[in-house]
């Protein structure tokens, strides 16, 4: 089982229309959870973090994260062909310490005009 | 306030050379980690520094990889007698100084590709 685990798509959504991603952890010590996107040839970019239980929202953005079901996901509302990119989970804080991002392989989503 | 800086961009080495990458933390930050990304594959954690010290290094491989942070001067990542598989992309990130622990968040270089001819 991998660490992190992601659906590597690509996620095909019209734009305007709420795109979700998703994303599962093994290690249930993990105490913090990002998203980053990237584009094609580019580096990531730092969207949210969330540490507790529940949705945190900024913007079009909305985390959500169930520590029980080790499960983060990430919604993005009235999505825009400018969204179009490969999201990446990032987990930490678990058993492999306090600093060490352990990465899904990300999934690409599409925003179709 | 400049992000994290990264040279070069593009670096090509025949094999067997070296390859030296240089990384500049953002203003303020004295936390560096290099990741390195595979085609179509996530990053890959490699090492995380602190000046003057190595705090984890678990992710590099054993044989011609090495890092350092001096008290002086920008991180270095350095490759040695580079073969073919080294070929990717290599992202150095940095966190700000009082905040270390699992909440310290991590802002990310542009990058350097290395490729291996």
């Amino acid at each position: 089982q991998k660490e992190v685990e992601q659906n590597s798509g690509p996620l095909s959504v019209p734009e305007g229309a709420i795109a979700s991603l998703n994303c599962t952890y093994s290690d249930r010590g993990s105490q913090s959870f990002f998203w980053y996107r990237q584009y094609s040839g580019k580096s990531p970019e730092l969207i949210m973090f969330i540490y507790s239980n529940g949705d945190k929202e900024d913007g079009r953005f909305t985390a959500q994260l169930n520590k029980a079901s080790q499960y983060v996901s990430l919604l993005i509302r009235d999505s825009q062909p400018s969204d179009s990119a490969t999201y990446l989970c990032a987990v930490n804080g678990g058993k492999e310490g306090t600093y060490k991002y352990i990465f899904g392989t990300g999934t690409r989503l599409k925003v179709l005009a | 306030n400049a992000g994290v800086m990264q040279n070069p961009r593009h670096l090509v080495r025949r094999r067997g050379q070296e390859a030296r990458l240089r990384c500049s933390p953002m203003k303020g930050h004295s936390h560096v980690y290099w990741y390195r990304q595979l085609p179509e594959e996530g990053l890959k954690f490699m090492v995380y520094l602190q000046k003057e010290n190595i705090i984890d290094e678990s992710g590099m491989p054993k044989e011609r990889f090495s890092a350092e942070f001096p008290k002086e001067g920008p991180s270095i990542l350095r490759i040695q007698q580079v073969v073919r598989g080294d070929s990717a992309a290599y992202f150095c990130a940095s966190s700000p100084d009082g905040l270390a622990g699992a909440r310290d968040t991590q802002y990310f270089g542009p990058g350097t590709r290395l490729t291996v001819l």
